[in-house]
């Protein structure tokens, strides 16, 4: 099955700064990449995805890239603030439609003022 | 809109109890996903529906734990003889179809 690797497990940052968190996967057909936000007690929130037919998507101040021969995408967030403070999750599932997300471990990322 | 909803919030229970959980999903959602999440883990997949029926229940750690949809709409994921191990934060999420996956709160589950 798919197997998700997600580095680093602790990031912290100054405010302001751009904060990168990097994801690799081993299932070649996996096709569909989520970046999960998930704050202390509350549900995960869907912030960012991304799929096999793209390399690049952004939204204000958070991106994705994916580059699909090396099984790899990363989440980039730039100008950081406090209330980006969070845990971060990325996953990956085979099918864009309807399929199971195989989950990272998590990065916790702490943006100090 | 609603988004999903997930009872209890939080639920003790002692060791080789009975629990159920329950899920209602955003209206109109068809797919509905169970995960497991453990202290500083992501969340691990254990059922998914598509519509009344199970699609893919691979995710299940053995047969104490069974859930349902009977009507295509709310579930409910079974534990019986719960043990300490079964101890985590279960997440419920439903999706229209498109691959997003939209989660509930979560029920912590605690087995004294």
């Amino acid at each position: 099955g798919e197997n998700v690797e997600q580095h680093p497990s602790t990031l912290s940052v100054q405010e302001g700064d751009s904060a990168v968190i990097k994801c690799t996967y081993s299932d070649s057909a996996s096709n569909y990449f989520p970046w999960y936000k998930q704050e202390l007690g509350k549900r995960p929130q869907l912030i960012i995805d991304i799929r096999s037919n793209v390399g690049e998507k952004k939204d204000q101040r958070i991106a994705v890239t994916l580059n699909k021969t090396a099984k790899h995408f990363s989440l980039h967030i730039t100008e950081t603030q406090p209330e980006d403070s969070a845990v971060y999750f990325c996953a990956a599932s085979w099918n864009s439609g309807y399929s199971t997300l195989t989950f990272g471990k998590g990065t916790m990322l702490l943006v100090s003022p | 809109g609603a988004g999903v909803s997930q009872t209890p919030s939080n639920k003790v229970t002692e060791k080789g109890k009975y629990v159920e959980l329950r899920c209602d999903p955003i209206s109109g959602h068809t797919a509905l996903y169970w995960y497991r999440q453990s202290l500083g883990q992501g969340p691990e997949f254990l059922i998914y529906f598509q519509g009344t029926g199970a699609a893919d229940d691979s995710g299940l750690p053995n047969d104490r734990f069974f859930a349902v949809r009977p009507e295509g709409s709310v579930s409910t994921l079974k534990i019986q003889r719960t043990e300490r191990g079964d101890s985590a934060v279960y997440l419920c999420a439903s999706s229209p179809g498109s691959g997003e996956q939209f989660f509930g709160p979560g029920t912590r589950l605690t087995v004294l």
